[in-house]
């Protein structure tokens, strides 16, 4: 089937405006992951879905970053007063763990966000 | 903690020559290890990944890599560089809990014609 879907793929917007990101996961992955790709950083892991447990969001840099997975399926990461620092690739994954420590995570093309 | 130390943020190789990326890892337990390909404006590909068992792990076009527990490495290699290899490499190792991936700073190779 298709592979993990991102929306949009360029984002371009004000500091302090707050902005949506969207992810669709592999049809059947329970488990969900955010990444942020930027030049100073390289890749942070940010916060991870799985089924119906809580989040584990240790990765968030900030209480203005926030996620949430509705339906066990599509995911939105919420940056709110987002300032230039944010500006970075938001990389989505997801995978379907036959056992956690053997499960792959497959990418979205990720949604490049620029606040100016 | 676990980490990945990539040496060489960039590797620059002649078309039909070796590619050799190297990948450290540091881990309390037995990791588990990947190697993502990405090409530009995209996202990451798996190019291979070990768990257990043969140490020598085959992937995805032409590459593998080899798992060394005394050297603490996961080293990717390929004997015959193509131009369409050119893009940037990230090794990565999987968390004790299995909910996240920790990366190396990536190897961006360039294939010289």
């Amino acid at each position: 089937g298709a592979g993990v879907s991102q929306s949009p793929s360029n984002k371009v917007t004000e500091k302090g405006k707050d902005v949506e990101l969207r992810c669709d996961p592999i049809s059947g992955h329970t488990a969900l992951y955010w990444y942020r790709q930027s030049l100073g950083q390289g890749l942070e892991f940010l916060i991870y879905f799985q089924g119906n447990s809580a989040p584990d969001k240790s990765g968030l840099p900030s209480d203005r970053f926030s996620a949430e997975r509705t339906g066990g399926s599509v995911s939105t990461l919420t940056i709110q007063r987002t300032q230039q620092e944010d500006s970075a690739v938001y990389l989505c994954a997801s995978s379907q763990p036959l056992d956690f420590s053997t499960d792959t995570q497959y990418f979205g093309p990720g949604t490049r966000l620029t606040v100016l | 903690a676990q980490s990945v130390t990539q040496l060489g943020s960039h590797v620059s190789v002649s078309e039909g020559a070796l590619v050799l990326l190297r990948c450290n890892y540091s881990s309390s337990v037995p990791p588990y290890l990947f190697w993502y390909v990405q090409y530009p404006n995209q996202g990451l590909q798996l190019l291979l990944k070990y768990t257990t068992g043969a140490t020598l792990v085959k992937g995805i076009n032409g590459f593998e890599a080899e798992f060394k527990k005394s050297e603490t490495s996961f080293h990717l290699t390929k004997p015959s560089a193509h131009m369409s290899d050119a893009a940037e490499y990230f090794c990565a190792v999987l968390s004790n809990a299995g909910n996240m991936l920790t990366f190396g700073g990536g190897t961006r190779l360039m294939v010289k014609p």
